[in-house]
């Protein structure tokens, strides 16, 4: 069964950049994955970022990105703000209709 | 601006089936490219996609899921369902609905504020 790998927890300080990744547990993530990400904050659902790799999602600012770096998805947050502290979810399509979710990271922000 | 809201009890019985409804709203189910999914969160667990449905009735599954999951359309209502059969304590979770654009390949845009299923006894 097809695994999706995130870091469970990631910390940066405020005004600095992070790279969280998104990887399968056998095999390299491509495009053809269509890698999307999500933020979420406590009891709130979540909101899309990036889909298909690097496109954000409407009213996304600019300092969200996401890339292939390497064989993983990657999401880079640069100027980080205190706000950004959320978990942090990637989504894989896997073929035939199928998305499976990482199980995702949690950013700190301090 | 298109709106999703989950409807349906909020407890149901181990060995029963569970029953949920998403309405949407300010939006056409039976738009192309758009597709409509299901996805759960455990208390303090991550995310796991569950179904998602065209409108034409074409179905996808979570193969770990598929033997206990129905997910339907009712265009006429402008809603989809999703039934779980033989739910345990592990089906308890909060319930999201989404809308997915190309069925995923294009993230899924729109969600639901999601609803709180326990099962208990």
């Amino acid at each position: 069964q097809t695994v999706v790998t995130q870091e469970p927890s990631f910390s940066v300080s405020p005004g600095g950049t992070v790279t969280l990744t998104c990887g399968l547990s056998s095999g390299s993530v491509s495009t053809g994955h269509y890698p999307s990400w999500y933020q979420q904050t406590p009891g709130q659902a979540p909101r899309s970022l990036i889909y298909n790799t690097n496109t954000r999602s409407s009213g996304v600012p600019d300092r969200f990105s996401g890339s292939i770096l390497g064989n993983k998805a990657a999401l880079t947050i640069t100027g980080a703000q205190a706000d950004d502290e959320s978990d942090y979810y990637c989504v894989l399509y896997m073929g035939s209709g199928i998305s499976v979710f990482g199980g995702g990271t949690k950013l700190t922000v301090l | 601006q298109l709106q999703l809201q989950e409807s349906g009890p909020g407890l149901v019985k181990p060995s029963e089936t569970l029953s949920l409804t998403c309405s949407v709203s300010s939006g056409s189910i039976s738009t192309s490219s758009y597709y409509w999914g299901w996805i759960r969160q455990p208390p303090g667990k991550g995310l796991e996609w569950i179904a998602s449905i065209y409108y034409s009735g074409n179905t996808y599954y979570n193969p770990s899921l598929k033997s206990r999951v129905t997910i339907s359309v009712d265009t006429s209502k402008n809603q989809f369902s999703l039934k779980v059969s033989s739910v345990t304590a592990a089906d308890t979770a909060v319930y999201y609905c989404a809308r997915q654009v190309r069925n995923g390949k294009d993230g899924m845009d729109v969600w639901g504020q999601g609803t709180t299923v326990t099962v208990s006894s």
